[in-house]
């Protein structure tokens, strides 16, 4: 079954740290992929995504994630990170042609230190 | 308001009743999913609403969930004689029309669910 890995499960950073978050997926085919943001108290946004076209993808709040396709990877970028970016992010696929289900990974918690 | 909206956002309950929780998608939405929320098992796929086609139910984890979607707009889940391992927060999502899969979804705040 198709499943989506996030390595990180708790970060804690520094104002103005970088942020690198892992994501991998295991399918063979193609996928779309994405990025959610859960901040406190707050519903699932959409922080970016990635159908087809420049591996490089830009998302708000100067967020960017790089899909490797021989690694199935998409990692989520951020060169300096804020408070205000403590929040729970999700990594997401979902299987090209089919129902457009979400698969999620089990996030990643970033709590940024003032 | 222009996003999802949900209702109850929180529901308890005893065990063996049943529940209904409600979902309205954004205006125009074609597609609505139910994604379950709970600690132990992340964020989980429950089912999906497409126009009139038929939904697809392979999320759904037992014969007591049941969902539809009337007119299709407004959707409903329930589940039946509720049990202790229901305890999550329902969540629900839209998305426009579109080729399969690329369609963001907007998400609702969800609906938390204690069963006691």
């Amino acid at each position: 079954a198709q499943s989506v890995s996030q390595h990180n499960h708790h970060v804690i950073l520094s104002e103005a740290a970088s942020l690198e978050l892992g994501c991998n997926y295991s399918y063979g085919g193609t996928v779309n992929l994405f990025w959610y943001v859960q901040y406190p108290g707050q519903h699932l946004q959409l922080l970016l995504k990635y159908f087809s076209g420049d591996p490089l993808v830009k998302g708000i709040k100067g967020f960017e994630a790089e899909f490797i396709k021989s690694k199935f990877s998409f990692n989520l970028r951020k060169p300096s990170v804020q408070w205000s970016d403590t929040a729970e992010y999700f990594c997401a696929v979902t299987i090209s042609g089919n129902t457009g289900k979400l698969i999620f990974g089990q996030g990643t918690t970033l709590q940024v230190k003032p | 308001g222009a996003g999802v909206s949900q209702s109850p956002s929180n529901k308890v309950t005893e065990k063996g009743k049943d529940v209904e929780l409600r979902c309205d998608p954004i205006s125009g939405h074609t597609a609505l999913y139910w994604y379950r929320q709970s600690l132990g098992q992340g964020l989980e796929f429950l089912i999906y609403f497409q126009g009139n086609s038929a939904p697809d139910k392979s999320g759904l984890p037992s014969d007591r969930f049941s969902a539809e979607r009337t007119g299709g707009s407004v959707s409903t889940l329930t589940i039946q004689r509720t049990q202790q391992e229901d305890s999550a927060v329902y969540l629900c999502a839209s998305s426009g029309q579109g080729a399969y899969g690329n369609q963001p979804q907007h998400f609702g705040d969800g609906t938390r669910l204690s069963i006691l």
